[in-house]
């Protein structure tokens, strides 16, 4: 079975703090993602990899960065967090690279729900 | 407009009847379709997932696509109280590089014993 293994279940952090979160998968996936869960708004894609050292923003990437330095693992930062990124963050992986089939479902971790005061 | 719609909810159905969960999208060059299913509190599982136009089966679930209509619909035959949780669709927009799914808010559904 898959895993992806997200640090931290619940985070509390004040507003202006450097934050990571840390992703791993067992699978050997190629790609990675992180997104960002909000009632209301469904899940919202922050950044996603599909190679080691290589990123692609996603739609609401202000705000945050991220870091791919080997293939199991994938971080997401916030450079100083505020309370507008209190959220239930996502991390998700998939089979297959840049040229692969677009039927590869997500295996997503448990999440971490991130509080900023 | 949004790129990925579905109704809300909550969609309530009695026990043994069929589920009816829609969605429509909005990029015609979207090439797959997902429906994961979400828990209170849980990550979202995967459902299943459909590319070709017409009906998918597995188990319980149907999955249908009408690529002309650009709407796609998981039917939920039997239904259990163990199935009520937020069905989320999921939409692979296909664009060269993109390999990111682009996901609708959700229909929550509570099945009554």
């Amino acid at each position: 079975d898959v895993k992806v293994t997200q640090s931290s279940r619940y985070l509390v952090k004040r507003t202006g703090e450097k934050v990571f979160l840390e992703c791993v998968q067992d699978m050997d996936h190629e790609n990675m993602f992180w997104y960002r869960q909000d009632p209301g708004l469904g899940l919202r894609l922050i950044y996603f990899s599909y190679d080691v050292k290589m990123k692609e923003k996603g739609d609401i990437p202000e705000g945050y960065s991220v870091s791919r330095e080997k293939k199991e693992r994938f971080s997401l930062i916030l450079e100083s967090a505020s309370t507008n990124q209190t959220s239930m963050y996502l991390c998700a992986s998939s089979s297959g690279g840049l040229l692969s089939s677009y039927n590869s479902p997500l295996h997503f971790g448990n999440g971490t729900r991130l509080t900023v005061t | 407009q949004k790129e990925v719609e579905q109704n809300s909810g909550p969609l309530s159905v009695p026990e043994g009847a069929i589920a009816s969960l829609n969605c429509t999208y909005s990029d015609r060059g979207s090439q797959s379709f997902f429906w994961y299913r979400q828990y209170s509190g849980k990550s979202p599982e995967l459902i299943m997932f459909i590319y070709s136009n017409g009906d998918k089966e597995d188990g319980r679930f149907t999955a249908q696509l009408n690529k002309a209509s650009q709407y796609v619909s998981l039917l939920i035959r039997d239904s259990q109280p163990s199935d009520s949780a937020t069905y989320l669709c999921a939409v692979n927009k296909g664009r060269a590089g993109r390999r990111a799914l682009t996901f609708g808010s959700g229909t929550r559904l509570q099945v009554q014993p």
